[in-house]
């Protein structure tokens, strides 16, 4: 069965450091990779995506992932965050052709102090 | 173009009884997924209907059902609630069902479900 770990359960950072969560997923064949945000008491709102072609990707608010396929990771990153950025983060993984299942991995709580 | 709505907001019912969720989408997608969302499982997928069809079921027992509309709203239906049904239940709703990269998921606020 797919599965998607995260790493890091809580992150902890001042402001203008650097960010970067781990994601790992398991699956063998072809996948579509997101990163989804909650802002507390908002909605999950989309980060970015990958479905093919360049594996990095750009997304909103100055967010980057890479996908590295040989590693089965998906990582998130953000040169310098910024006290709004304090959220949960999740990583979902949709298997190619299966409709829009995905597969979420148990997010990661930001916390960024000013 | 007005996001995804789901009502009621928030619902207290008791053990055994049965309760109704409803999901409108977004305005021309034909895609709707529902998730439960708890502090312990974290999100996971429900089903997906798409043009009034279940095309993914995830791993929920038979008390979880759900169906479309013609004018894609959807509604789940979880009977003989449990203290464990307790969650934050989410709608999604994408065009065409992430069938292209172009297609992207969008949540609604979700309804959250108590149960006594």
């Amino acid at each position: 069965a797919q599965s998607v770990s995260q790493h890091n359960h809580h992150v902890i950072l001042s402001e203008a450091a650097s960010l970067e969560l781990g994601c790992n997923y398991s699956y063998g064949g072809t996948v579509n990779l997101f990163w989804y945000v909650q802002y507390p008491g908002q909605h999950l709102q989309l980060l970015l995506k990958y479905f093919s072609g360049d594996p990095l990707v750009k997304g909103i608010k100055g967010f980057e992932a890479e996908f590295i396929k040989s590693k089965f990771s998906f990582n998130l990153r953000k040169p310098s965050v910024q006290w709004s950025d304090t959220a949960e983060y999740f990583c979902a993984v949709n298997a190619n052709q299966a409709g829009t299942a995905l597969i979420f991995g148990k997010g990661t709580t930001l916390s960024v102090s000013s | 173009k007005a996001g995804v709505t789901q009502t009621p907001r928030y619902l207290i019912k008791t053990r055994g009884q049965q309760v109704t969720l409803s999901c409108s989408p977004i305005s021309g997608h034909r895609s709707v997924s529902w998730y439960q969302q708890t502090p312990g499982q974290g999100l996971q997928f429900l089903f997906e209907y798409f043009s009034e069809t279940q095309r993914n079921k995830g791993n929920f027992p038979g008390r979880f059902s759900g169906r479309q509309f013609s004018n894609s709203r959807s509604e789940m239906n979880v009977s003989t609630l449990e203290l464990g049904d307790s969650a934050l239940y989410l709608c999604a709703s994408s065009q065409l069902g992430l069938a292209i990269s172009t297609d992207t998921q969008y949540f609604g606020p979700g309804t959250r479900l108590t149960v006594l």
